[in-house]
């Protein structure tokens, strides 16, 4: 049973690109969340998901991010144009509809801005 | 505003030393508090969630506590093993669901 999977690990991107992070959620979550760590600063959250819906976005940055968890495929967190204050590790979780679980994270992509 | 803190940032132990994280936290309302575990360049790993202030709860050398203000996280004879970071994070209760707030972390480090 394979955990919370996340692509690519290292993400090397130069200022103005697109950055596109993948995660696949553990098999039977149904419900992703995205967080963003900074260097020497806690996780933030950023949104959270369910298949084809949005449920909570209130830690995302209203321009250049956007995420989405298809029908059919992994969760999506976008990047768009982005500025050297976008490097950090972001890191994917999953959980069954359950509303009192620890969920499990994945190893995160280290995205890096140059 | 949810807030936690974690103390200290850094502590530094000899095998068999026992000693006690601190997170403090404010919070309106508490659904939950969690103590994660997180090596370097990997994901934080769930370690343990805490629900009523007087609940405890063990894993091998790791015990977990909690107050109305705070949690311990005690290490009983650690081992260089136990050398990680260790995560804490509240869950407003006014939340709908997981969105969980951390704190910064305290750096273990463990010698032989």
């Amino acid at each position: 049973n394979a955990g919370v999977m996340q692509n690519p690990r290292h993400l090397v991107r130069r200022r103005g690109q697109e950055a596109r992070l993948r995660c696949s959620p553990m098999k039977g979550h149904s419900h992703v969340y995205w967080y963003r760590q900074l260097p020497e600063e806690g996780l933030k959250f950023m949104v959270y998901l369910q298949k084809e819906n949005i449920i909570d976005e209130s830690g995302m940055p209203k321009e250049r991010f956007s995420a989405e968890f298809p029908k059919e495929g992994p969760s999506i967190l976008r990047i768009q144009q982005v500025v050297r204050g976008d490097s950090a590790a972001y890191f994917c979780a999953s959980s069954p509809p359950l509303k009192d679980y620890g969920y499990t994270f994945g190893s995160g992509t280290r995205l890096t801005v140059v | 505003e949810d807030q936690v803190t974690q103390s200290p940032e850094a502590l530094r132990l000899q095998e068999g030393e026992s000693s006690s994280l601190n997170c403090s936290y404010t919070v309106s309302g508490l659904r939950g508090l969690f103590w994660y575990r997180q090596d370097p360049g990997k994901g934080p790993e769930f370690l343990f969630t805490l629900y009523s202030a007087g609940e405890e709860k063990e894993k091998e050398r790791l015990k977990a506590t909690l107050t109305k203000k705070e949690s311990f996280l005690h290490i009983t004879a650690p081992k260089p093993e136990d050398s990680a970071t260790y995560l804490c994070a509240v869950q407003p209760r006014n939340t709908g669901f997981q969105k969980l707030v951390f704190g910064t972390g305290t750096r273990l480090l463990v010698s032989p």
